[in-house]
């Protein structure tokens, strides 16, 4: 697999469902990042832990990460339509200046009214 | 909330022709970047950019590609001679810190289509 897959690669929820969706990664890392992206659009940055941290949490969104089996997960509770939009994962190596981001797959994920 | 601008949003360029993606990066942030995305598929790395010089570059950033921070705004990616292959739709990204500590910021994208 390619540093940086995620999965499901699609997953269809209905509102007010919780959402999970997986990434994994195969180098050592500095943090790992999460970011959606609305079809068509920019990407916009969620969340970002660090390899020393195992949980985080923000607004609706928690993160974890496992460094042992190098993966991550994200959590969206009580998902809303607006939250229907593409989700990757990112990861930042152990590196000097102007760290670069490795992103994955994506998730795209739908949620129904 | 600061923005990272990206002109125009889309462009449609012939083969062979030279392009000039535009960015306006977050005005203290220090750290550039530029990844593409083609159609259906990953956002990967082209070049990152710091102190006025190429920090680092992906294999796909040959030397067809060239990047400039021609004043203290702006932030270009030029293309030289454009290849159908180059149809992607190219993300500027700036950042306060090189270790991302704080995530990075992108742009909305300019979509270029090479016909």
């Amino acid at each position: 697999s390619q540093q940086g897959e995620e999965d499901p690669q699609a997953l269809s929820i209905q509102e007010g469902e919780n959402a999970t969706m997986n990434c994994s990664y195969k180098t050592s890392i500095n943090n790992l990042q999460w970011y959606r992206q609305n079809s068509g659009r920019g990407l916009v940055h969620l969340i970002l832990i660090r390899s020393n941290e195992r949980e985080k949490h923000s607004g609706r969104l928690r993160v974890t990460l496992d460094t042992s089996k190098k993966s991550s997960s994200l959590l969206i509770t009580a998902s809303r339509a607006a939250d229907t939009a593409s989700y990757f994962c990112a990861t930042v190596p152990y590196t000097g200046t102007a760290s670069k981001l490795t992103f994955g797959t994506g998730t795209r994920l739908q949620v129904t009214l | 909330e600061p923005e990272v601008t990206q002109t125009p949003s889309h462009q449609v360029t012939q083969m062979g022709q030279e392009v000039i993606l535009r960015c306006v990066p977050i005005s203290n942030h220090l750290y550039f970047y530029w990844y593409r995305q083609i159609l259906g598929q990953k956002v990967e790395f082209l070049v990152s950019f710091y102190n006025n010089e190429i920090s680092e570059k992906s294999e796909i950033f040959d030397d067809q590609f060239s990047v400039e921070r021609p004043d203290g705004s702006n932030f270009t990616l030029k293309i030289r001679s454009t290849k159908l292959e180059d149809s992607a739709m190219y993300f500027c990204a700036s950042g306060q810190t090189g270790s991302s500590r704080y995530g990075y910021t992108f742009g909305s994208g300019t979509r270029l289509t090479v016909v």
